[in-house]
């Protein structure tokens, strides 16, 4: 199993730009979520899934789009990249939904200028 | 909303040595689950133990152990022999359907 896949692993955007940030599993989880982490600071959850064609807000979700048409992936969409967005994305999956340890994928570390 | 609080930014630990990394919550639910996660240089996050909420026992994996406090909402790491590669960013987690984190410790291990 390859596990938590994302790509890119380092993106640059200009403001105003836009991109999406992919993320796939191949455990059969039913439970994805995107996170970003910020200097000094723990992950902020920015959306989740708990199944396909069900998603739901977390803690900062302004700026971002997510869908889940499939269960293996669960893309992150960057309508208008802001340099606010400077972070390090974590994509993480679970089984069952939500409650227990989460499978983390390597980060996309995106610089917005 | 639930908050996750880790007071000590930096700790430090010498080789061998035991280091306890302090977390501790606020929620209002009685079933939930807790973590500390392990995040060396190479960004990735690694589990390093896990915590039912209904479980009274305290969990343990190998030097890792954990001192639960349910009442107290309190959920420290206590690494012990501390070894070179432990040196990192360790986060504690709690999880409800909505994951949360706090601002990590930064442990560093000396010779």
């Amino acid at each position: 199993n390859a596990g938590v896949t994302q790509t890119p692993k380092f993106q640059v955007l200009k403001t105003g730009q836009s991109m999406t940030l992919q993320c796939a599993q191949d455990m059969n989880h039913e439970y994805m979520s995107w996170y970003r982490q910020d200097p000094g600071m723990g992950l902020r959850l920015i959306h989740y899934s708990v199944g396909a064609g069900i998603t739901d807000q977390g803690e900062v979700p302004n700026g971002y789009n997510v869908s889940r048409s499939t269960t293996e992936d669960f893309p992150l969409r960057l309508l208008s990249a802001a340099p606010s967005q400077t972070s390090v994305y974590f994509c993480a999956s679970s089984y069952p939904a939500g409650g227990d340890e989460q499978y983390f994928g390597p980060g996309t570390r995106l610089t917005v200028t | 909303a639930q908050t996750v609080t880790q007071s000590q930014p930096e700790m430090s630990v010498q080789e061998a040595e035991t280091v306890t990394l302090s977390c501790t919550y606020d929620t209002s639910e009685s079933d939930y689950y807790l973590f500390w996660y392990k995040q060396p240089p190479s960004r990735q996050m690694i589990l390093v133990i896990r915590q039912e909420a209904y479980k009274q026992q305290n969990a343990t994996e190998n030097r890792f152990s954990v001192n639960f406090q349910k009442a107290a909402k309190s959920f420290s790491l206590k690494i012990s022999d501390s070894q070179l590669g432990d040196a990192a960013m360790y986060f504690c987690a709690y999880n409800n359907n909505d994951m949360r984190f706090g601002a990590g410790t930064r442990l560093t291990v000396k010779p």
